[in-house]
């Protein structure tokens, strides 16, 4: 089964606007790691945040990390269309194998 | 410096033939590990690999194997293959491991099982 859950699963929006992703877990994690993928390729590491860090930036994202509830956000602002992708939350877990877990994503669609 | 390369990008095989996939990570990553992804399942993990030893394996049946190699290239091979086992299957590579600093993908190999 799967660690993590996206919400929402599918998620349309206009260019140049912000747009908000959320990742739930279950387990106590290491770190958790969001992902981009565009169709059917390789995905493509964007941000690591720490069990032990609320808040980290990079570039136009924006990942929020609340371990008390077990959640996630990924803040993208003023959207492109090569932002259209699927984003994956991974979890790393704290015990046992060094591997993520990965939900099943949110697919974002920037629209012109 | 190069990326993780995937070899072949596409492969067609029939029920109950065998199948190698190849991976060659990032220079000096010396983990690498195995994901196979499909609409249903999303990300599946399937194992992973660190200096020559599996380090971790996932819930898949003993017809997924692979191993690893001193230049760390790695294979996966699935023998006996089902309809079921059509998937896009990714390679990710990692210094030490991806909880640690996250993985670099490869572009993946598409398999098709007619």
């Amino acid at each position: 089964s799967q660690q993590g859950e996206e919400d929402p699963q599918a998620l349309s929006i206009q260019e140049g606007e912000n747009a908000t992703m959320n990742c739930s877990y279950k387990t106590s994690i290491n770190n958790l790691q969001w992902y981009r993928q565009n169709s059917g390729r390789g995905l493509v590491h964007l941000i690591l945040i720490r069990s032990n860090e609320r808040e980290k930036h990079s570039g136009r994202l924006r990942v929020t990390l609340d371990t008390s509830k077990k959640s996630s956000s990924l803040l993208i602002t003023a959207s492109r269309a090569a932002d259209t992708a699927s984003y994956f939350c991974a979890t790393g877990l704290i015990q046992g194998a060094q591997k993520l877990v990965f939900g099943q994503g949110t697919r974002l669609t920037i629209n012109p | 410096k190069a990326g993780v390369t995937q070899t072949p990008r596409y492969l067609i095989k029939t029920r109950g033939q065998q199948v190698t996939l190849s991976c060659s990570p990032i220079s000096g990553h010396r983990s690498v590990s195995w994901y196979q992804q499909t609409p249903g399942q999303g990300l599946q993990f399937l194992f992973e690999y660190f200096s020559e030893t599996q380090r971790n394996k996932g819930n898949f049946p003993g017809r997924f194997s692979g191993r690893q190699f001193s230049n760390s290239r790695s294979e996966m091979n699935v023998s006996t293959l089902e309809l079921g086992d059509s998937a896009l299957y990714l390679c990710a590579s990692s210094l030490a491991g991806a909880a640690e600093n996250g993985y670099t993908f490869g572009s993946g190999t598409r398999l098709t099982v007619v």
